[in-house]
């Protein structure tokens, strides 16, 4: 069973401050790595994706890929409110996309 | 900027009925998809599509799902004899020739079997 693992939250992070968002996964093949923005009610949409090892920058957004680790992170500098939302880590190594649960991110003025 | 548009964005239906859901995906793209989430779970894949036939399917994806292309530009779900756990958002998405992983996602269809 090919698992991606986050950390439901809730996180909170004052505004202007940096969040920093986790994912796991389990399947060595996989190869690329995306990272979606959901709004309650709404689909996911997308944010970042990342396909080599490192960092990989965009804005306020920064991904960050270990695949000897097996792991993904996504860092948001100067958060803003607008930036509360549930964040989906997905991974792919053919196809189809296979998410996590998601990390409810709070930001707070 | 090109988007993938769903219809309709609610459907209720009774248990048994036939429910058809129709997405139109990004207009140079090649590769379709259907996704699921039921309320409170994480984003699950259905059934891919590629060239007129389906690429890969999830175990979710049982007799009483299709899809079809009808023509250049819709891409439809449907669901035979609706069940009572068929209750969920259903997501359509799509993506390009040159970065077939990168998925864009519809709206959705609330879906509500009563």
């Amino acid at each position: 069973q090919k698992e991606v693992e986050q950390n439901s939250g809730p996180l909170s992070v004052p505004e202007g401050a940096i969040a920093s968002l986790n994912c796991t996964y389990s399947d060595r093949g996989s190869q690329s790595f995306f990272w979606y923005r959901q709004y309650s009610g709404k689909s996911p949409e997308l944010i970042m994706f990342i396909y080599s090892n490192g960092d990989k920058e965009d804005g306020r957004f920064t991904a960050q890929l270990n695949k000897a680790s097996q792991y993904v992170s996504l860092l948001i500098r100067d958060s803003q409110p607008s930036d509360s939302a549930t964040y989906l880590c997905a991974v792919t190594g053919n196809e189809k996309l296979t998410f996590g649960t998601g990390t409810r991110l709070t930001i707070i003025p | 900027e090109p988007e993938v548009t769903q219809t309709p964005s609610h459907q209720v239906t009774q248990m048994g009925q036939e429910v058809i859901l129709r997405c139109v995906p990004i207009s140079n793209h090649l590769y379709f998809y259907w996704y699921r989430q039921i309320l409170g779970q994480k984003v699950e894949f259905l059934v891919s599509f590629y060239n007129n036939e389906i690429s890969e399917k999830s175990e979710i994806f049982d007799d009483q799902f299709s899809v079809e292309r009808p023509d250049g530009s819709n891409f439809t779900l449907k669901i035979r004899s609706t069940k009572l756990e068929d209750s969920a958002m259903y997501f359509c998405a799509s993506s390009g020739r040159a970065s077939r992983e990168t998925q864009y996602f519809g709206p959705g269809t609330r879906l509500l079997v009563l």
